[in-house]
């Protein structure tokens, strides 16, 4: 079963601590992403991973960063969260060119008190 | 500007009538790319709805069709007769050739369908 798997679904954070975000993927697949949504701007490319250890920024990488050691998962990390990165978080993946399908997770709805 | 516009906002259309949602995208930004229509449902993240990787042919799932229009940079979505189950957010998203594995998302659509 093609599964991304997001957790946590809900999570509340006060201001300046730091937050994890995990994903996990089935299918092997190499390129993985992180995206955030805020009302009225679509999805916004944060990072993409093209395999283990081989990450590049995407649009609005300042604030984030990210860890993959193995293929199957891919983390975004918060060092000292701020309120405007309250927002819902996605991970995606994908098997490989351009022609291919994203598979998303359910997303994961971040407060930042 | 945006690299990718589709219709703003919400849409309210009565159940059975049809619906078109527009996206055009900017050949410019993104080049000649392969184009998607992803939808989230409510509570659920986004699942690919169509895709259409050749100029000129058309893409349909559920009921919904798209083309793409490549003079017109254009890949609108349309439906003859609309359910309440449709009732989510689409998004446009053309895969640009500039950025390796990089899609650029419209700032979805979100489609409200009443009894």
């Amino acid at each position: 079963d093609m599964k991304v798997t997001q957790m946590p679904r809900y999570l509340i954070k006060r201001m300046g601590e730091n937050v994890l975000l995990e994903c996990g993927q089935d299918m092997s697949h190499e390129t993985m992403y992180w995206y955030r949504q805020d009302p009225g701007l679509g999805l916004q490319l944060i990072y993409i991973s093209y395999d283990v250890d081989s990450n590049s920024e995407g649009d609005i990488p300042k604030g984030y960063r990210v860890s993959r050691k193995k293929r199957e998962h891919f983390s975004l990390i918060l060092d000292s969260a701020k309120t405007n990165q309250t927002s819902v978080y996605f991970c995606a993946s994908r098997l490989g060119g351009s022609a291919e399908t994203l598979y998303f997770g359910s997303g994961t709805r971040l407060t930042v008190l | 500007g945006d690299s990718v516009t589709q219709t703003e906002g919400q849409v309210t259309v009565s159940e059975s009538k049809s619906l078109i949602i527009n996206c055009t995208y900017s050949a410019t930004s993104i080049g000649y790319p392969n184009l998607f229509w992803y939808v989230r449902y409510p509570g659920e993240g986004l699942q690919l709805l169509l895709k259409v990787i050749t100029a000129g042919q058309k893409g349909s799932s559920r009921g919904f069709e798209a083309t793409y229009n490549k003079e017109a940079t254009s890949f609108h979505l349309q439906k003859a007769s609309v359910q309440e189950s449709d009732s989510a957010v689409y998004y446009c998203a053309p895969t640009g050739t500039q950025v390796v594995g990089q899609l650029t998302f419209g700032r979805g659509t979100r489609l409200q369908v009443y009894a």
